[in-house]
């Protein structure tokens, strides 16, 4: 009963770089999305998506980029990364965007310090 | 547009302590109301959760009404524990909208 699966856990870059979070559901929902977690800033949609080939734009989507080609995984990519992209990011996802009821899953979340 | 408002806390209480962790939301239409808890080092877990007016959600002791005419959704627990400390995040979701989440409440719980 998998879920939400994020990985790395863990992950270190230097200024510049850039590196991709993975993100892969197996409960089949259309609904996927990124946010980011900082202190005292509670979450923010990066960006999200309503299903295999559909993206769009959060809150803070600047420096982030994603796609999703299949249902179960949307990966974020991180350009060129900065020190102000140092943050702990969960993915999640859900049957639908909204909905009466419709409970939205989290991962264990990705903790990014760019150096 | 739709938002969530919720005491920042921290909030600290001893142990068996009444807890309140109070929100109140803004919505077009008509939202489901959620109470998501975070522990430490953790992605954020549902807690339990109300579909319409008057509604009460439950789950680990813990118990939110939804109370439309107020337009909140407060969550209480009559005995916390050490181990209910965490961070609790209060949200809706409104059709064919994205999820809305308050900035979350810190709860620590003294032995």
């Amino acid at each position: 009963n998998a879920g939400v699966t994020q990985t790395p856990k863990f992950q270190v870059l230097k200024t510049g770089q850039s590196m991709t979070l993975q993100c892969a559901q197996d409960m089949n929902h259309e609904y996927m999305s990124w946010y980011r977690q900082d202190p005292g800033m509670g979450l923010r949609l990066i960006h999200y998506s309503v299903g295999a080939g559909i993206t769009d734009q959060g809150e803070v989507p600047n420096g982030y980029n994603v796609s999703r080609s299949t249902t179960e995984d949307f990966p974020l990519r991180l350009l060129s990364a900065a020190p102000s992209q140092t943050s702990v990011y969960f993915c999640a996802s859900s049957y639908s965007r909204g909905g009466s009821g419709n409970t939205i899953y989290f991962g264990e979340g990705s903790w990014l310090t760019v150096v | 547009g739709n938002s969530v408002t919720q005491m920042e806390g921290p909030v600290t209480l001893s142990e068996e302590a009444f807890l309140t962790i109070n929100c109140t939301y803004t919505a077009t239409g008509y939202p489901s109301l959620f109470w998501y808890v975070q522990y430490p080092g953790e992605g954020l877990q549902l807690l339990l959760k109300a579909t319409k007016a008057d509604d009460k959600g439950s789950n680990k002791g813990f118990e939110a009404t939804y109370r439309k005419e107020t337009t909140s959704f407060h969550l209480e627990k009559g005995s916390v524990q050490v181990s209910d400390s965490a961070v609790y995040f209060c949200a809706l979701t409104v059709p064919g909208q994205n999820f809305v989440f308050g900035p979350g409440t810190r709860l620590s719980v003294l032995p």
